[in-house]
């Protein structure tokens, strides 16, 4: 069966310091991965996906970046943490089915201070 | 751009009651998924709709797609405090398309 992992679970970092998300999926090959923010419980919003190695793509301009190294690990980055950034990160993937149904990891709450 | 509103965001019931919660857009989904998510942990998929008019059980979930592939509900009977969490909804942008659109959610409590 897949699982997906993300870590760290929970991050305080202070503003303009660097960040380093991971996240990791068994179980199967060539995923599309994607990370998402979620602010205050409520809906998603989707920040990079990737369809496989080297490939990424941003749907929303800001000072995060992706990296996509191996096939099923993705990772989240930024040079210079601002205060806006903070919230909860989320990692998924997805198969090549016609739907699209996503498998989300456990997240990583991050609070820059 | 595709949004999804969610209705009511919040909802809070006691133990027994029967609810609906509803999924509206002014675009054409492909498909539409549900998911459920506990406070602290990520979304876990319930239920993808793909066709006009089906409806899906699960248990006591009851889900709808719209005819026009517009709008979808969740119905859940005799709630249940482990049914307390955010239901959010989202639409597949386009077959095959990478992309899904999240509604905001509906924030549920069911009180024993």
């Amino acid at each position: 069966s897949q699982t997906i992992h993300q870590w760290p679970a929970t991050l305080v970092q202070p503003v303009g310091s660097p960040l380093s998300l991971e996240c990791t999926v068994e179980g199967t090959s060539n995923p599309n991965l994607y990370w998402y923010r979620q602010a205050a419980g409520r809906g998603l919003q989707l920040l990079f996906y990737s369809v496989g190695i080297g490939q990424i793509s941003s749907e929303v301009p800001q000072n995060l970046s992706a990296s996509r190294p191996q096939d099923r690990q993705f990772i989240l980055s930024s040079k210079k943490l601002l205060l806006s950034d903070s919230g909860f990160y989320l990692c998924a993937w997805s198969g090549h089915d016609r739907y699209n149904e996503q498998f989300f990891g456990p997240g990583t709450r991050l609070t820059v201070l | 751009t595709q949004l999804l509103e969610q209705s009511p965001q919040f909802l809070s019931i006691q133990e027994g009651e029967n609810l609906t919660v509803y999924c509206n857009s002014s675009s054409v989904f492909s498909s539409l998924q549900w998911y459920r998510q506990e406070p602290g942990e990520g979304p876990v998929l319930l239920v993808t709709v793909v066709t006009g008019g089906e409806v899906k059980k699960l248990k006591r979930l009851t889900f709808q797609f719209g005819d026009a592939r517009k709008d979808s509900s969740l119905h859940i009977t005799a709630a249940q405090p482990g049914d307390t969490g955010l239901y959010l909804c989202a639409g597949e942008r386009g077959a095959g398309s990478y992309q899904l659109t999240f509604g905001k959610g509906t924030k549920l409590s069911v009180i024993p």
